[in-house]
């Protein structure tokens, strides 16, 4: 069965910056799509960007874009996002989620149990 | 963007079905077969349970089913029971290239 594993997350001041890591298992991981989904405390689910299998497709939300970079390596089946200019809206629990095929379409059939991160000084 | 318009709360009795509906555009619901439906559970991550407007995945009750009619999909639990109580949230494709959630409802079983 597949597994995702999120790490990176912690306490950042507002304008820093931090990169979030996905370790993936049980899956051919370079078959299919990747997301991730935050979800800021109390509220509901936000995509905030998803990568094709190959990597050869980016995507984002309009709050991230410019200030984030999705990545995946797939000889070590790990999916990436780095964020900068962090602000305190960017607090959240962030998801790593894996789609249904090689393209983002959003049916996310697995998902990590979340990094927790907070921005404030 | 703006979000996929759910309503804030749901409630039903055990045994009762219950509908949760989930409005969007042509751009998202309307105009492409990939809504999802997730349940979560307080602290838990979301869990899958429809996809492609009214397909299960494999271990998925058979008590949750989806539809869509124009620009709204709907999720249905037949046959409520008291580990249904949780929040439940849509998800569509959007024409942008991106993912669209709903605000979440909040499944009362009473």
């Amino acid at each position: 069965e597949a597994q995702l594993v999120e790490s990176g997350g912690g306490l950042v001041q507002p304008g820093g910056s931090l990169r979030l890591s996905c370790a993936a298992s049980g899956f051919t991981f370079s078959n299919y799509a990747m997301s991730w989904v935050r979800q800021s405390p109390g509220k509901g689910l936000e995509w905030v960007s998803g990568i094709s299998g190959s990597g050869g497709g980016t995507y984002y939300a309009d709050s991230v874009e410019g200030r984030s970079t999705i990545s995946r390596d797939n000889s070590k089946n790990t999916l990436y996002l780095h964020m900068s200019r962090l602000r305190a809206e960017d607090t959240a629990v962030y998801y790593c989620v894996k789609d249904r095929s090689p393209n983002c379409r959003g049916r996310f059939d697995y998902w990590g149990q979340g990094t927790l991160v907070t921005v404030s000084s | 963007q703006s979000a996929l318009t759910q309503p804030a709360s749901v409630s039903g009795s055990p045994g009762q079905s219950i509908t949760i509906s989930c409005t969007g555009s042509s751009s998202d619901v309307g105009g492409y077969n990939y809504v999802s439906w997730y349940q979560q559970h307080p602290d838990k991550a979301p869990k899958l349970l429809i996809y492609d407007v009214s397909n299960r995945p494999s271990g998925v009750s058979n008590r949750f089913s989806g539809s869509k009619s124009g620009n709204t999909a709907s999720l249905t639990i037949s046959g409520l029971q008291a580990e249904d109580e949780a929040d439940y949230y849509c998800g569509s494709y959007t024409s942008s290239t991106t993912v669209l959630f709903g605000g979440g409802t909040k499944l009362t079983v009473l």
